[in-house]
């Protein structure tokens, strides 16, 4: 069965240091990968997706996201954090079969950025 | 100005009642999403729908009703049946300007719900 799994709920970092946050995914045929940002009482913005192509993705303020289809992954990346930049992070997979257009989502990582 | 509207913003509601959320899109998407998000629990679909006058249950619908009437709008019904409906509910689209392949949910702001 599909599913995703973002590996830390929470990261703590400080102003102006690098940041990762991992997921995971399992599916038995090709996906399409998103990551998505969400402000405190706001909706999901995105932040970057793989569709297909070069497997490192750049996407708005600054992340990088890079697909291992080996590892079954699509870690997020940033080398230099804001404060702005403490939000919620969901990563998604969409399988690539037919006309499916649903996300199975991950539970989320919680970054802060502490000055 | 293209994009998601939900309304109202913060929604209070005494046990019992019935209540309706609204979601109105003017980005021409065919598909459109109910998710529900509690802390910790990331996003549970609630319905969907592909096409105007169609809609599907998603993982957690008990409870909840939609309609599906016009392409733009897509309103939830949270009904008396729903045993704990304080939570954060957000709309979403599906679309874009390239192949299907390429489509990309996008969201509105989110309605908070709280019933006391």
């Amino acid at each position: 069965a599909q599913s995703v799994t973002q590996l830390d709920s929470q990261v703590p970092v400080f102003e102006e240091a690098p940041v990762e946050l991992r997921c995971n995914y399992s599916s038995s045929v090709s996906v399409y990968l998103f990551w998505y940002v969400q402000y405190p009482n706001q909706g999901l913005q995105l932040l970057l997706k793989y569709l297909s192509g070069s497997t490192l993705v750049k996407g708005i303020n600054g992340f990088e996201a890079e697909f291992n289809k080996s590892q079954t992954s699509f870690h997020l990346r940033k080398p230099s954090v804001h404060i702005s930049d403490t939000a919620e992070y969901f990563c998604a997979v969409r399988e690539n079969a037919g006309n499916n257009r649903k996300l199975i989502w991950g539970l989320g990582t919680s970054l802060a950025v502490n000055p | 100005d293209g994009g998601i509207t939900q309304s109202p913003k913060y929604l209070f509601r005494k046990e019992g009642q019935n209540v309706t959320l609204s979601c109105e899109q003017n980005l021409n998407h065919d598909a459109m999403y109910w998710y529900r998000q509690d802390p910790g629990q990331g996003l549970r679909l609630i319905y969907y729908s592909q096409i105007v006058n169609d809609f599907q249950k998603g993982d957690i619908a008990e409870g909840y009703s939609v309609s599906r009437e016009k392409k733009e709008s897509f309103p939830l019904t949270v009904t008396s049946a729903q045993k704990n409906p304080t939570a954060f509910y957000l709309c979403a689209s599906h679309g874009g300007s390239g192949p299907p392949s390429t489509d990309t949910q996008y969201f509105g702001p989110g309605t908070r719900l709280t019933v006391l």
